[in-house]
């Protein structure tokens, strides 16, 4: 089993639409929870970050986590073209981050 | 704050040859990471230092790798005797001790082994 795993897409979401993204970890113990963007080319970018179960919004972010069902999500609401991207999660083990492969996402004009 | 720096952007070499690559990371960050990502896949741990000392360096990482980080500022990742399946982008990022692990990436280097 993987530790850290993502549909790896691609997803693809008509423009102003709601994209949704999943992801769930094997380690129980894991303590931090991370979205990255990579476009194409470029290294990661961290958008959002969360440590504790429920919710939190940042603009047209808003990610959620579910430590018992170990399970972490990314909404992007009103997505725009430039939101297509890979977005990877990443989850802390032992002070370092470990990453899923990515979901490639699409937006749809 | 000028972000993470890292040279060259694009490094093409011979089977065979060594190569040495270089990460400045955010001046006030006293932690570095090096990742490695193909493509398709997600980075992959290498190993990582805080401040001049490399604390841990992952399983899969051959021999011929080595990392230095001299001074607890810049650091060095060398492979030797490259193969081709070294090619790859090798990422550099830095964090701060207790910012729970929000890792900043530089640009990588894009290492092509012929």
């Amino acid at each position: 089993q993987k530790e850290v795993e993502q549909n790896s897409g691609p997803l693809s979401v008509p423009e102003g639409a709601i994209a949704s993204l999943n992801c769930t970890y094997s380690d129980r113990g894991s303590q931090s929870f991370f979205w990255y963007r990579q476009y194409s080319g470029k290294s990661p970018e961290l958008i959002m970050f969360i440590y504790s179960n429920g919710d939190k919004e940042d603009g047209r972010f808003t990610a959620q986590l579910n430590k018992a069902s170990q399970y972490v999500s990314l909404l992007i609401r009103d997505s725009q073209p430039s939101d297509s991207a890979t977005y990877l999660c990443a989850v802390t083990g032992n002070e370092k981050l470990t990453f899923g492969t990515g979901t490639r996402l699409t937006i749809i004009p | 704050d000028t972000g993470v720096s890292q040279n060259p952007r694009h490094k093409i070499t011979k089977r065979g040859q060594n190569v040495t690559f270089r990460c400045d990371p955010i001046s006030e960050h006293n932690r570095l990471y090096w990742y490695r990502q193909t493509l398709g896949q997600g980075p992959e741990f290498l190993t990582y230092f805080q401040n001049e000392a490399q604390l841990e360096k992952s399983r899969l990482l051959s021999d011929r790798f080595s990392a230095e980080r001299p001074k607890g500022s810049f650091s060095t990742l060398e492979i030797q005797r490259t193969e081709q399946g070294d090619s790859a982008m090798y990422l550099c990022a830095s964090s701060l001790t207790g910012g729970n692990e929000k890792l900043f990436f530089g640009s990588g280097t894009q290492l092509s082994v012929l």
